[in-house]
C-alpha cells in the first residue's frame, strides 16, 4: 500500500486564520514531506522530516510552522498566510535515503486559498 | 547543482499511439535516480517509473519504458498504447544517491494530452 492520505482536501482562510494541515502514512517512511505547488509548475519543497527530526528548511516563511508528533503524522501550522500562499500544499513519504532507493510517495494534496 | 530540462512544454498524441516526452539533466555526481512522475488533473503526483544510474538496462513498468543514455544524461518516457486517462503532467526528477538523498530535483514538467 502506497497510500499517502492528507486533510482537508480544500481549505479557505483568511488572514488572520489559524489553521492546521494533517498528513498521515502507515508504509513505516522514515522521511516526510511539505511541498508547494503552483499552478502548472513543479512542486517546490518547504521542509523534511527524517525520523520526526525537521532536516531540512528551505528557507520557508516562519507563518508556515511544520510539526512531526510520530513517525506516521506531519502536520503544517499555518498563520497569518498572505494572498500568494495560495496554492497546492503535498504531503509525501518515503524510506531514509541512507535505507534505500527512497523515491517518494506522495499525497493528493491541499488546496488552500487565502482570502 | 543539479538541474533537470523538459524542453516540451506541451505533447498530443492520439489514443492507441505511442509518444516520447524528453528529459536531460545535469550532474557531476555518478551515482543518482531518476524518476517519472505523472500529475492528472485530480492533482495527485503519482510515480511512474524509476532509474537507478548503476544500471545499465532501461526501467519498464507495463505501458511505460524509459530510454536512459547516461553519457548523454538523458532520460526520456515512453508510453506505448496511451489512454485518455494518461492525459497528465508529467514530471522527470532527479535525486542523489547516498547520503541524506531527500532533495528531488523536478523539470518543469511537459503536459500531456491524448485525444480520442
Amino acid at each position: 500500500d502506497t497510500e499517502v492520505t492528507q486533510t482537508p482536501k480544500h481549505l479557505v482562510m483568511g488572514m488572520t486564520n489559524k489553521k492546521s494541515l494533517k498528513c498521515e502514512q502507515h508504509m513505516g517512511h522514515r522521511a516526510m514531506y511539505w511541498y508547494k505547488q503552483k499552478a502548472k509548475k513543479p512542486p517546490e519543497l518547504m521542509f523534511v522530516y527524517s525520523y520526526e527530526k525537521l532536516s531540512i528548511n528551505e528557507s520557508v516563511p516562519s507563518r508556515f510552522s511544520p510539526e512531526c508528533p510520530n513517525s506516521s503524522l506531519l502536520n503544517l501550522h499555518l498563520h497569518a498566510l498572505q494572498p500568494e500562499d495560495s496554492a497546492l500544499y503535498l504531503c509525501a513519504s518515503s524510506q531514509d535515503g541512507l535505507a534505500g532507493v527512497g523515491e517518494q510517495y506522495f499525497g493528493p494534496g491541499t488546496r488552500l486559498t487565502v482570502t | 547543482a543539479q538541474t533537470v530540462t523538459q524542453s516540451q512544454p506541451e505533447m498530443s498524441v492520439q489514443e492507441a499511439e505511442t509518444v516520447t516526452l524528453s528529459c536531460t539533466y545535469d550532474t557531476s555526481e555518478s551515482n543518482y535516480y531518476l524518476f517519472w512522475y505523472k500529475q492528472p488533473p485530480s492533482r495527485q503526483m503519482i510515480l511512474v517509473i524509476r532509474q537507478e544510474a548503476y544500471k545499465q538496462q532501461n526501467a519498464t513498468e507495463n505501458r511505460f519504458s524509459v530510454n536512459f543514455q547516461k553519457a548523454a544524461k538523458s532520460f526520456s518516457l515512453k508510453i506505448s498504447d496511451s489512454q485518455l486517462g494518461d492525459t497528465a503532467m508529467y514530471f522527470c526528477a532527479f535525486m542523489n544517491s547516498g547520503g541524506s538523498n531527500y532533495k528531488l530535483t523536478f523539470g518543469k514538467g511537459t503536459l500531456l494530452t491524448v485525444n480520442p
